[in-house]
């Protein structure tokens, strides 16, 4: 089956610490890749997309993420946490199924960011 | 600025009523969605439309309804055959169906419901 697994459902970092959000994803070819920020209560925020261009894609706020098609992996990373970071994240995968295109959502990581 | 309009914000009933949310976009997508939001499940696909006139079934449709008259309005009825109607719903669009590949699905800021 095609899907996405986020590795971890709660993540936790010091402010100033490097933030590293894991996703694999199962594809029978290249994918869309996506990244979203939801903040309580509030609706899913675009951080960043892969599309099949460049494998490291950059971001708002800082965020950034590397495509290795190898090991068929989407980590979001940052290099310095900021406590407006607190938030969950979902890694989604846009997939080409029965002659129609699907959205598939990971089930979420909670980022806590410790001051 | 365009965007996703959901309301409201909070909604409460009282089991066996139906109730109707709304969301309204007003950047000429043609492809709305409904999912369904619980802790620590993801996102699930309720309902989604890719032309006026039509919509298909998601994962869970199950004692809810949809209605596309309009390109931008996607209103989602929860009836009292649902089983679970407590969660957070979300709406969404896309240009087109699946999106086209620099275009990633929009959220509105979602519609928290209580069944008691």
């Amino acid at each position: 089956a095609q899907s996405v697994t986020q590795l971890d459902s709660h993540v936790s970092v010091s402010e100033g610490t490097p933030v590293l959000l894991r996703c694999n994803y199962s594809s029978s070819y290249s994918p869309s890749l996506f990244w979203y920020v939801q903040h309580p209560n509030k609706g899913l925020q675009l951080l960043l997309k892969y599309t099949s261009a460049a494998t490291l894609v950059k971001g708002i706020n800082g965020f950034e993420a590397e495509f290795k098609k190898s090991e068929t992996s989407f980590h979001l990373t940052k290099p310095s946490a900021h406590m407006s970071d607190a938030a969950e994240y979902f890694c989604v995968v846009r997939l080409r199924t029965s002659g129609t295109y699907k959205y598939i959502f990971g089930t979420g990581t909670r980022l806590k960011v410790l001051a | 600025d365009g965007g996703i309009t959901q309301s409201p914000k909070y909604l409460f009933r009282k089991e066996g009523q139906n109730v109707t949310l709304s969301c309204e976009q007003n950047l000429n997508h043609d492809a709305m969605y409904w999912y369904r939001q619980d802790p620590g499940q993801g996102l699930r696909l309720i309902y989604y439309s890719q032309i006026v006139n039509d919509f298909q079934k998601g994962d869970i449709a199950e004692g809810y309804s949809v209605s596309r008259e309009k390109k931008e309005s996607f209103p989602l009825t929860v009836t009292s055959a649902q089983k679970n109607p407590t969660a957070f719903y979300l709406c969404a669009s896309s240009i087109v169906l699946g999106g086209a590949k620099n275009s990633p699905l929009h959220f509105g800021n979602g519609t928290r419901l209580t069944v008691t």
